[in-house]
């Protein structure tokens, strides 16, 4: 048990409903990470918080797309008008800041399926 | 040419054989270098970060070579419990910022 927790583990919607995530990192990480990944796939980099900022997002994340960690500790993503392609695991790290700030521990996911 | 390559594999190999595999990556000037174990339909799970100098853990060695911009994951004495996929990740520069780039694994099957 790595002590990041996702909530749900599993999310069927239908088309054009919005959906949320939520993240419960580590305790004492100040880092948190959303990936997305797809069947044969490493995972692929969404967005970055360090505490509550958010640094980084990818380009390869829509409008429809939005996180935010209001308090620097838990964090939601909303995939708002969800299409079938948005049908992925999608996972939370975190991680420590200092020299180890890149190794990171990850949730059990949650798997999302847009019908 | 993608960030961050691995032979997806699979590799079948015999209870008690060694096995390695490679990443290669394409940004010379990355810096952090990982690899990950992912078990069918869950999450990664760190196994262990790669230094310059290489390090070992266990039955399990991982080497750089940046001249030759790849790391290696050498497993020796394969059990069955080390089937899964193999991950590496490096410290990359994409999008104008340093990302951690994810290979998509390669999958290793031990048999009996």
């Amino acid at each position: 048990d790595t002590g990041v927790s996702q909530d749900p583990r599993h999310k069927i919607t239908k088309r054009g409903q919005n959906v949320t995530f939520r993240c419960d990192p580590i305790s004492e990480h100040n880092r948190l990470y959303w990936y997305r990944q797809t069947l044969g796939q490493g995972p692929e980099f969404l967005t970055y918080f360090q505490n509550e900022a958010q640094l980084e997002k990818s380009r390869l994340l829509s409008d429809r797309f939005s996180a935010e960690r209001p308090k620097g500790s838990f964090s939601t993503l909303e995939i708002q008008r969800t299409e079938q392609g948005d049908s992925a695991m999608y996972l939370c790290a975190s991680s420590p800041s200092g020299t180890t700030g890149n190794e990171q521990f990850f949730g059990p996911g949650t798997r999302l399926t847009v019908l | 040419r993608k960030e961050v390559e691995q032979d997806p594999g699979p590799f079948n190999v015999p209870e008690g054989a060694t096995v390695a595999f490679n990443c290669t990556y394409s940004n010379s000037a990355s810096q952090s270098f990982f690899w990950h174990r992912q078990d069918c339909r869950k999450e990664p799970k760190l196994l262990m970060s790669v230094y310059s100098s290489g390090n070992e853990d266990g039955r399990f060695t991982a080497q750089l070579n940046r001249a030759s911009q790849y790391i290696s994951l050498l497993i020796r004495d394969s059990k069955l419990s080390d089937s899964a996929t193999y991950l590496c990740v490096v410290l990359g520069y994409m999008d104008s910022n340093y990302q951690l780039i994810w290979g998509a694994g390669t999958k290793l099957i031990i048999k009996p």
